[in-house]
């Protein structure tokens, strides 16, 4: 069963500096998420991408993050000058026309 | 805004017992309403969904109800086991399953065998 992939699945960086979080979407998807969960808390929506465009992004998405669909399978998220309250798991998530499927996940440590 | 909220917080059940878990939503334009498993250090997974034109959705031991007069949806697990524990999440949507999932904040079942 084909499967969302995420890389890296750990990623540790000082604050300010730059990260870039990978995702591989299910081949025939159109839509793609990121969401996000801080440690023991619920999973929070991001954006949502499709056509090559943002079509929603929440309050948490500000300037300081972006996203891009490179080429034809990969989806990132960038996140410039990380903060501490950046530390979280990230999910990337692609649907068709039906659910919505998750990646494993990359937890952002950020010290 | 839209708001999901999940209750409760947690719930310890003995194996073979019912397990039930409410959410209640804010946005009236909702459609689409998943739940979502999520054991320990993994990814949520889809368990069953239910939309707006279904009163009730069944899936072996797994059920969904939906009153969208209320704006509330439950989950129902019948003759739980050890494996069905983990963290269950509720979500909601205005744009089907192709929109931003709104999900709650999560229940942790324990199910003790």
């Amino acid at each position: 069963e084909p499967e969302v992939t995420q890389t890296p699945s750990h990623q540790v960086t000082q604050m300010g500096q730059e990260v870039i979080l990978r995702c591989v979407p299910i081949s025939n998807h159109l839509y793609f998420y990121w969401y996000r969960q801080i440690l023991g808390q619920k999973v929070e929506f991001l954006v949502s991408f499709y056509n090559n465009e943002i079509s929603e992004k929440s309050e948490i998405f500000d300037d300081q993050f972006s996203v891009e669909r490179p080429d034809g399978s990969n989806f990132t998220l960038k996140i410039r000058s990380t903060k501490l309250e950046d530390s979280a798991m990230y999910f990337c998530a692609s649907s068709g026309v039906n659910e919505q499927y998750f990646g494993p996940g990359t937890r952002l440590t950020v010290t | 805004g839209e708001n999901v909220e999940q209750h409760p917080s947690t719930l310890s059940v003995q194996e073979g017992d019912s397990a039930v878990i409410k959410c209640t939503y804010s946005d009236s334009a909702s459609n689409y309403f998943p739940w979502y498993k999520q054991e320990l250090g993994k990814r949520p997974q889809l368990i069953i969904d239910i939309r707006s034109n279904v009163g009730e959705k069944k899936d072996q031991r797994i059920a969904v109800t939906l009153n969208k007069t209320a704006k509330h949806f439950s989950l129902h697990i019948t003759e739980t086991q050890p494996e069905d524990s983990a963290v269950y999440f509720c979500a909601a949507s205005s744009t089907s399953n192709t929109g931003k999932l709104i999900f709650g904040q999560g229940t942790t079942l324990q199910v003790k065998p």
